[in-house]
């Protein structure tokens, strides 16, 4: 049954902490993508990895670090450095980036800052 | 820049009531665009999605969507609402600026279907 697993669903983290999103794929695409859903704003691109070992800032990057090792995972950590994380994390897929393709969507992480 | 515009960030319909949700875009070149639905706290499913094949596009669940180019426009529309629709909608663009595709997202529209 090919699809995007997150993990954790729910994540706490107290201030000054780094934490780290799990983010796998078996649909065997290439590009993978992570985004935060804050209420009203939509989502917006954190980070995106066309290839295994690469990868490039998106719209809001600070605060923020990930790593394509594997083509199948896209592990995404927020650092201390990120000033207000508490959000909806998304992590999506592609099977290569053309304009055309749509892009699959995992079931989220939940963080909150205590 | 590609961009998309919501209007109404809530929509409020009768079941069995016409559903519109507005979406406007802007995009220097033609467009892909796409409607994702979301449930509370999951993830974004694709509705359907433009890709220049034709204007009206079909997708699941009994939605569709118009392109018109001299609108700017790609409006999604069901003609009769169930409660199961009750969900947040998302417009987006696609942006290949970059040389790389990047989703450009509309702030979503919370549907609201009462009985």
């Amino acid at each position: 049954d090919g699809g995007i697993t997150q993990s954790p669903k729910y994540l706490f983290r107290k201030e000054g902490q780094n934490v780290t999103l799990s983010c796998e794929q078996n649909l065997n695409h290439d590009a993978m993508y992570w985004y935060r859903q804050d209420p009203g704003q939509g989502l917006r691109l954190i980070y995106y990895s066309q290839i295994v070992n690469d990868f490039q800032k998106g719209d809001i990057a600070e605060g923020y670090s990930v790593s394509r090792e594997k083509k199948e995972s896209f592990p995404l950590t927020v650092t201390s450095a990120q000033k207000n994380p508490t959000a909806f994390y998304l992590c999506a897929s592609s099977p290569r980036t053309s304009g055309s393709n749509e892009q699959f969507f995992g079931p989220g992480t939940r963080l909150t800052v205590l | 820049a590609q961009s998309v515009t919501q209007l109404g960030s809530h929509v409020s319909v009768s079941e069995g009531a016409l559903v519109l949700l507005r979406c406007n875009y802007s995009s220097s070149v033609p467009p892909y665009l796409f409607w994702y639905v979301q449930y509370p706290n999951q993830g974004l499913q694709l509705l359907l999605k433009y890709t220049s094949a034709a204007t009206l596009v079909k997708g699941i669940n009994g939605f569709e969507a118009e392109f018109k180019k001299s609108e700017t426009s790609f409006h999604l529309t069901k003609p009769s609402a169930h409660m199961s629709d009750a969900a947040e909608y998302f417009c987006a663009v696609s942006d290949m600026n970059t040389g790389f595709q990047k989703l450009v997202f509309g702030t979503g529209t919370r549907l609201l279907v009462s009985p």
